[in-house]
């Protein structure tokens, strides 16, 4: 099946310093990626949609220039955590289309652990 | 607003017994929905999906059923095993005016599997 990569897996840093994670589709390529947040004991809440070439579209409520997106390849898409605070501690995790297949779903990473120290 | 909800937040089931797991949905225009299996740590793995114009569909010791009428779709896990043991969400992803945006998922808030040996 599809495989989609995310780096780190996990991160620690200090307040106020930025993060980017890294999501990767390996064997095929991805149009569009999706960038979700879950906390500890609660469900996936989608944050952006990434398209590649184009702007990310970001849900409401998410501030896009505290979580930057790019989506420069068919590849990768990045995810930047601006300015991090303690309350930007969570799970986040992208997934990522087969922009060759139509009506299929979407394949996750194995997620990111962020924790602001 | 519209949201995806499950009945159970935990289930607690003793190996070989066959799981169910239930998801209640409100957005009628949803026309396709899946469910994921998260392991502690780990990203949603996709198990099993199903459109809105089909009421069962069956998979290896899997089985999603919907009633559209009520809205109601639930996973049914045959012969469950202690590798079963994880949280499970349903997702549907919503079709608007120009399509369903595959890939782009409301989750619902996850039931805990624990499977007893």
């Amino acid at each position: 099946g599809a495989v989609v990569s995310q780096h780190p897996s996990w991160v620690i840093c200090k307040s106020g310093t930025s993060v980017k994670i890294e999501c990767r589709s390996l064997d095929f390529q991805a149009t569009t990626m999706f960038w979700y947040r879950q906390f500890p004991k609660q469900s996936l809440m989608l944050m952006a949609t990434s398209n590649e070439g184009s702007k990310a579209t970001y849900e409401q409520g998410v501030e896009k220039d505290k979580f930057l997106i790019n989506h420069a390849s068919l590849t990768l898409s990045t995810l930047t955590v601006t300015s991090a605070h303690p309350e930007d501690s969570s799970f986040y995790i992208c997934s990522a289309r087969d922009g060759r297949r139509r009506n299929t779903e979407a394949f996750f990473g194995q997620g990111t652990r962020l924790t602001v120290v | 607003g519209e949201s995806v909800g499950l009945h159970l937040p935990t289930l607690s089931v003793q190996e070989g017994d066959n799981s169910i797991i239930n998801c209640a949905y409100s957005n009628s225009a949803s026309d396709y929905f899946i469910w994921y299996k998260q392991e502690s740590g780990k990203g949603p793995q996709f198990i099993i999906d199903i459109r809105s114009n089909m009421d069962k569909r069956q998979g290896q010791r899997v089985t999603v059923l919907l009633n559209k009428t009520v809205k109601h779709l639930s996973l049914q896990i045959a012969a469950t095993q202690p590798g079963d043991s994880a949280v499970y969400f349903c997702a549907e992803n919503i079709r608007h005016a120009g399509g369903t945006s595959y890939g782009k998922l409301t989750f619902g808030q996850g039931t805990i599997l624990t499977v007893h040996p």
